[in-house]
Order: C-alpha cells, then structure tokens, then sequence
C-alpha cells in the first residue's frame, strides 16, 4: 500500500524567497504525481501533475521534479509571495492503481 | 462555467440520523470520488465510481453508501452507523481512470450535534 510523506509539515518565509517542499512515496510504480493547492476550508486546486514517463513539469512560478528511482518528488516554488499561503499537498497512486494516496500536506505561510 | 458542485456547504446533523452530501459535475468525467479530510490528515479516499451504476469501497467505506445512476451525479449519505462523522467531506472527479487531473469541489463541513 502506498504511503505518501511531505516534509517539513509547516513553513513560514519572508516574502521573495524560493523555496522547496518535499514528498516521498514508498510505492515507485506510479502512473503519476500530482501536486494541489488547498486554501483553508476549500477543496483542492490541482497544481501539477507529473506523468511517470516525465522528470519534472512547470507552471509560473512553480516546478515539479519526479524521480520515481527514489521515491521523492519536489515542489519548488519561485519568488514566494503571499498569495502564496496555503496548504500544498503530493498525491501519488499504488502500483496498478489509479487511486491516488495524498500525503498530509505542508502548510505554507509567506509573509510580507 | 464547467465545475464539481457540493451542497450543503456546512451541515449539522443529530445523532441517529442519516444525511445525504450531494456532488454534481458538468465536466462529462467518467470517475468520482469522495474523500473525508480530518484536521492535519490527508485525504482518505470512502468511495469511488469509474462508470454508472458502478461503484467501489475505499479505504473507509464502513458507515457511508453511495449511488451512481446518473454521469453527473455521485450522492454520499454518511448513515448512523458512521461513529465518527464530524469531518470535511471532499467530492471529485477525474476524465477517467489512469493518468488524469482530479478536479475538486468546494467540500462540505459535516458536524454531528
């Protein structure tokens, strides 16, 4: 059973910095990793979603590795700002599953 | 504009009683499904649909059912078997299975009194 884990669980930058947040997953054989966006008491935002043949996607400010040898996907998010809060949370399905297993999230606070 | 909608937005229900979240997508997507989110938890996947009138348990299914009679619609009712439904109750939806985004719904806060 896949198991999905982002550290750190919480961050708090100053304003313009670049920053990473990390996911592991126990199961290598994915179909895919996606990266949401979830503002407090919202639903998801999907960010990105990286497919298995792929080794990172980007969006904006926003870049997402993949290295499914080691089981670790990053999100690097440029130039932070405050719009910037939120909880950022990995998702990453079971070996011939499609259902993705979501990771606990890392609950960004940029401040000005 | 094309979405997942949830209804109620925050929901209160009494013990004993049984209560149904409404989820409807206008996305034409294949698969859905409902997840409960605790505070500081991940997600955890209750049930999920690829099909109409098909439907599978996830992870926590015990306490919950589902129906899917129609591509748009994918109804949870949280029964009274449920022991502990004060959650954030998440509907989705996917193209299909396999390789696809999951596009979200704005959730529904449950509360038993």
């Amino acid at each position: 059973k896949q198991e999905v884990t982002q550290i750190p669980a919480a961050l708090s930058v100053p304003e313009g910095e670049n920053l990473v947040l990390n996911c592991s997953f126990t199961d290598s054989a994915i179909y895919n990793l996606q990266w949401f966006r979830q503002d407090p008491g919202k639903g998801l935002t999907s960010l990105l979603l990286i497919q298995s043949s792929q080794r990172e996607q980007t969006s904006g400010r926003l870049n997402a590795s993949l290295d499914k040898s080691s089981g670790r996907s990053t999100l690097y998010i440029a130039a932070s700002q405050p719009g910037d809060s939120a909880t950022y949370l990995c998702a990453a399905p079971s070996g011939g599953s499609y259902i993705p297993t979501f990771g606990r999230g890392t609950s960004l606070i940029v401040h000005p | 504009d094309g979405g997942i909608t949830q209804s109620p937005k925050y929901l209160f229900r009494k013990e004993g009683q049984n209560v149904t979240l409404s989820c409807e997508q206008n996305l034409n997507h294949d698969a859905m499904y409902w997840y409960r989110q605790d505070p500081g938890q991940g997600l955890r996947l209750i049930y999920y649909s690829q099909i109409v009138n098909d439907f599978q348990k996830g992870d926590i299914a015990e306490g919950y059912s589902v129906s899917r009679e129609k591509k748009e619609s994918f109804p949870l009712t949280v029964t009274s078997a449920q022991k502990n439904p004060t959650a954030f109750y998440l509907c989705a939806s996917s193209i299909a299975r396999g390789t696809d985004t999951q596009y979200f719904g704005p959730g529904t806060r449950l509360t038993v009194l």
